[in-house]
C-alpha cells in the first residue's frame, strides 16, 4: 500500500517568508510525528499527534513553528518569518498506535532551504 | 531520555555478516531497543526492535546482552543497498513513542 507522502519534496524560499510543509500518513494511522533533521545529524523530534490534537510539542523549537492535523489525517507543519537557521529536512512519520514499540513509518521529508 | 553509544563509521565486505554495537548503560527496565536505518536522500526505516530477548527478522537479528546494557545489530550477509546510517534508540516503554535520534553509525559495505 502507499506509504507516508511528504509535500513538496524541495521548497526554497527567502528569509522572513511564510511556508507550509504537508504530510500525508499512512490510512488508518493514529499517531502522527514531524522531525527535523540537520546536515549530519539525526532526525530531531518536533511535535506529536495522536488524532487530531497535538499530544506532545514540546519539540517545537519556538512560537515560529506550528502543526496542525484537524481531520485526524493530514498534517501541515507552518513556519513563520523563516529563518537561515530553519533550513533542514522535515520528516514525517506515522505509526499504527501510540506506544513505544510501535514501528513508525517515515516519509521521504521535505528539503526546506531558507535563503 | 536514556542514551546511547555508537562508533561513528564501520566498513564491511559485500556478503559478510556485520555485527553494529550499541552501548546503553543507563537503560531502564521499561525501555525497548529500536533500531532504525536511513539510507542516502530517504527517510529513515525501521529495522528491529527488543526488550530483553533476542529478535529474529527478515532484515536483520537483535542480540540485546545479559544485564541489557548493551545490543548489537546482526546483518547476516551485508549487501551493498545495506550501506546506511544505522541508529540505536531507546524508547521508554510508557511514552508516547517519539524517537530521540543520535548520530548512528554509518556503515560502507564495500563489493
Amino acid at each position: 500500500g502507499a506509504g507516508v507522502s511528504q509535500t513538496p519534496s524541495n521548497k526554497v524560499t527567502e528569509k522572513g517568508k511564510y511556508v507550509e510543509l504537508r504530510c500525508d500518513p499512512i490510512s488508518g494511522h493514529t499517531a502522527l510525528y514531524w522531525y527535523r533533521q540537520s546536515l549530519g545529524q539525526g532526525p530531531e523530534f518536533l511535535i506529536y499527534f495522536q488524532g487530531t490534537g497535538a499530544a506532545d510539542d514540546s519539540g517545537l523549537p519556538n512560537d515560529r513553528f506550528f502543526a496542525v492535523r484537524p481531520e485526524g489525517s493530514v498534517s501541515t507543519l507552518k513556519i513563520q518569518r523563516t529563518e537561515r537557521g530553519d533550513s533542514a529536512v522535515y520528516l514525517c512519520a506515522s505509526s499504527f498506535g501510540r506506544t513505544s514499540y510501535n514501528e513508525q513509518f517515515f516519509g521521504p521529508g521535505t528539503r526546506l532551504t531558507v535563503l | 531520555d536514556a542514551k546511547t553509544t555508537q562508533p561513528n563509521s564501520m566498513e564491511s565486505n559485500e556478503e559478510e555478516p556485520v555485527h553494529l554495537p550499541c552501548n546503553h548503560s543507563t537503560i531502564s527496565g521499561t525501555d525497548y531497543i529500536h533500531w532504525y536505518r536511513q539510507l542516502p536522500s530517504q527517510g529513515p526505516e525501521y529495522v528491529i526492535h527488543g526488550l530483553t530477548s533476542n529478535v529474529n527478522n527478515r532484515m536483520a537479528s537483535l542480540a540485546i546482552a545479559e544485564d541489557r546494557k548493551s545490543s548489537t545489530l546482526i546483518l547476516h550477509r551485508a549487501t551493498l543497498r545495506d550501506a546506511a546510517v544505522y541508529y540505536c534508540i531507546l524508547n521508554y516503554g510508557g511514552s508516547q513513542g517519539n524517537l530521540i535520534f543520535g548520530k548512528g553509525t554509518k556503515l560502507s559495505v564495500k563489493p
